[in-house]
Formats: C-alpha cells, structure tokens, sequence
C-alpha cells in the first residue's frame, strides 16, 4: 500500500479563492510527522507547515493551514486566498517514528499541480 | 533560500562515467539527507547521515555511494552512469538530536535547490 496517497494531479483554482489539496497516509506507528512543500517550477522543495501526530490543533502558516483527521489518515492542505505565485507542485510527506537520532527519512506523494488562474 | 547548499546546479556527463555531488548543510544542522527525483519514481530517500555515520539507507543502488565529513558537508559519489541516472538530486538537512527536547522537536527536513544531472 501507498504510504502516502495525493489523489489529484492537478488542480485549477481562480486567484484569490481557497484550494483544498488532498493527502492521506499509512502508518502503523503512532509517532509521525506529516509535511506539505512546495516546488515551483524552477524546481527547489520550499518547506510550507507541519504537523505533528499528537498536535491536537491544526497547523497554520500564513495563508496555508493543514486539515489533519487522524482517524480518517488525512492530511488536507489548505491555500487560502490564493496568489498566481502558488501555481507549483505540491507534495505531502510523512516521517514515520520518534525523532531520536535514528533514520527520519520523508515518504512523499506523487504530487499535485495547483495552477492559478486569473 | 534554505541556507543548504548544493553544488553543482547541472551536470552533464556520459554513460559509464563518475560525478560527485556536493552539499553543505544550514549551519547547526548535524543530519544530511540525499533523494533523487525522476520523472518514473517520483521523490525517493536515498541515505541519510548523522553528525559523520550513516543512519538509514533506502533505495541507494551500489554504484551509488556518500559520506559526511568532519565539517558536517557531504558528498553523493555516483558512478557506472547510466542514462535512468539522469534525475534532480536534493540534499536536505535537519538538526535532529539525539536528546529529546532539544533542537527542533519537527526535525524539519530543509532542501538545497538541487543538482540535475544529465546523462548522455
């Protein structure tokens, strides 16, 4: 199975209006931390919010704010008044286990293509 | 900017040949990670070192090999080139410690702005 699943491909979303990109995940542990970056096209991963398996409120970064239903294993990102600048690639990521110095390596998703349109 | 970088931007070589990837991390980060990008196998973890020692491995083929240096850089050796080499290659870096409660209790994997690699 998926450890990570990103079910749109791309997205088209008119500029100032919110956008709900998709994420849900597979672990058995109860530890883990899910992250959403970015990547535009001139291709760098761009950190955007986290959020840990024990935080009992939702993440939120400026305009970015992450839906997390621990029992449904969905991890939404959420853009709110989006900007042409948003048009990227949007990847979810998950670090499964305790952070204690062993291997913290991210399962990603395959992506979602969020376009901005005028 | 991350503050992790990554040299070179491009890289352009033939089939058979041996490149080596450089990275520094953002100062205080002791955990440097590699992943490989390609359009068939999306974004994979590659290896990970902490603080000079190897930590966790995934799917870093032989001809494929790293190391983390005293100053905490590091370098990705890729050799026997063959052209499903070609790919965006990223090192990443966290402060992940081995005490619990310090440094950065998310481990937030910061990203360098990547090498592409182009084999011909």
């Amino acid at each position: 199975a998926q450890k990570i699943t990103q079910t749109q491909p791309g997205m088209f979303v008119q500029e100032k209006e919110a956008v709900t990109l998709d994420c849900t995940y597979d672990t058995s542990d109860q530890s883990y931390g899910l992250f959403w970056y970015k990547q535009p096209s001139s291709g760098e991963m761009i950190f955007l919010i986290y959020q840990g398996s024990y935080d009992e409120q939702n993440a939120t970064e400026g305009r970015y704010s992450l839906n997390f239903q621990k029992a449904r294993k969905s991890a939404n990102l959420v853009i709110s008044a989006s900007q042409l600048g948003d048009s990227a690639m949007y990847f979810c990521a998950m670090r499964e286990g305790r952070i204690t110095g062993g291997g913290n390596k991210l399962t990603f998703g395959t992506g979602t293509q969020l376009k901005v349109e005028l | 900017d991350s503050g992790v970088t990554q040299t070179p931007k491009h890289l352009i070589t033939a089939t058979g040949q041996r490149v080596t990837l450089r990275c520094s991390p953002r100062s205080g980060d002791l955990s440097v990670y590699w992943y490989q990008q390609s359009l068939d196998q999306g974004l994979q973890f590659l290896i990970q070192y902490y603080n000079g020692e190897e930590r966790a491995k995934g799917n870093i083929l032989e001809r494929f090999s790293a190391q983390q240096f005293p100053d905490l850089h590091s370098e990705l050796n890729l050799s026997s080139l063959e052209l499903g080499d070609s790919a965006l290659y990223f090192c990443a870096s966290s402060v992940q410690s081995d005490h619990l409660g310090t440094g950065d209790p998310t481990d937030t994997q910061y990203f360098g702005p990547g090498t592409r690699l182009t084999v011909l």
